[in-house]
């Protein structure tokens, strides 16, 4: 089945500055790549999604590119804020939804 | 509109004892699936279905049981409680291929 990758596993970063967070997928049937994020005790949240016929896609600070010759699909957030600390998750699913996660970055914006 | 409504949120079980998780929706979403959260692993799909009658294995079905008779319901259920069971559980939908996949807020589940 599909196997999903992350790094790094934790990122800090200076508020204003830019994180980035890639992950690495293993089928190459793979179609549809959301990515999520969950504060502590809540539900994973989507914030923003690419397919596989698109390279990239923003949506105001959030970014998500895609490179599938070398399967690997990319977040980035710009301008990052207090706001933006949380466990992020990439996932990938090649078809009925069935989304492989990968184990999630913690991201830590130090005021 | 309630979005994917899971019950019970918090649930201790003795180890043998089986009990079901329900989640409904109701934005009449085709594709429903269950997924378990541990410390360190992400989420890993145990169940999912594509429509009403229709349901299939995903990564960790081993000791729960689904079903999908309505479009609405998709109840987890668990056979016979262990240790290993006790996780965060979490329901979720979408309306088609590729689309927008809404979470439920979670079930916590301790066994005993």
């Amino acid at each position: 089945g599909e196997n999903v990758e992350q790094h790094p596993s934790t990122l800090s970063v200076q508020e204003g500055d830019s994180a980035v967070i890639k992950c690495t997928y293993s089928d190459s049937a793979s179609n549809y790549f959301p990515w999520y994020k969950q504060e502590l005790g809540k539900r994973p949240q989507l914030i923003i999604d690419i397919r596989s016929n698109v390279g990239e896609k923003k949506d105001q600070r959030i970014a998500v590119t895609l490179n599938k010759t070398a399967k690997h699909f990319s977040l980035h957030i710009t301008e990052t804020q207090p706001e933006d600390s949380a466990v992020y998750f990439c996932a990938a699913t090649r078809g009925n939804n069935r989304l492989a996660f990968g184990k999630g970055n913690q991201v830590v914006v130090i005021p | 509109n309630a979005g994917v409504t899971q019950t019970p949120k918090f649930q201790v079980l003795k180890t043998g004892q089986s009990m079901t998780l329900q989640c409904a929706q109701d934005m009449n979403h085709e594709y429903m699936s269950w997924y378990r959260q541990d410390p360190g692993m992400g989420l890993r799909l145990i169940h999912y279905s594509v429509g009403a009658g229709i349901t299939d294995q995903g990564e960790v079905p081993n000791g729960y049981n689904v079903s999908r008779s309505t479009t609405e319901d998709f109840p987890l259920r668990l056979l016979s409680a262990a240790p290993s069971q006790t996780s965060v559980y979490f329901c979720a939908s979408s309306r088609r291929e590729r689309d927008t996949i809404y979470f439920g807020e979670g079930s916590w589940l301790t066994v005993v």
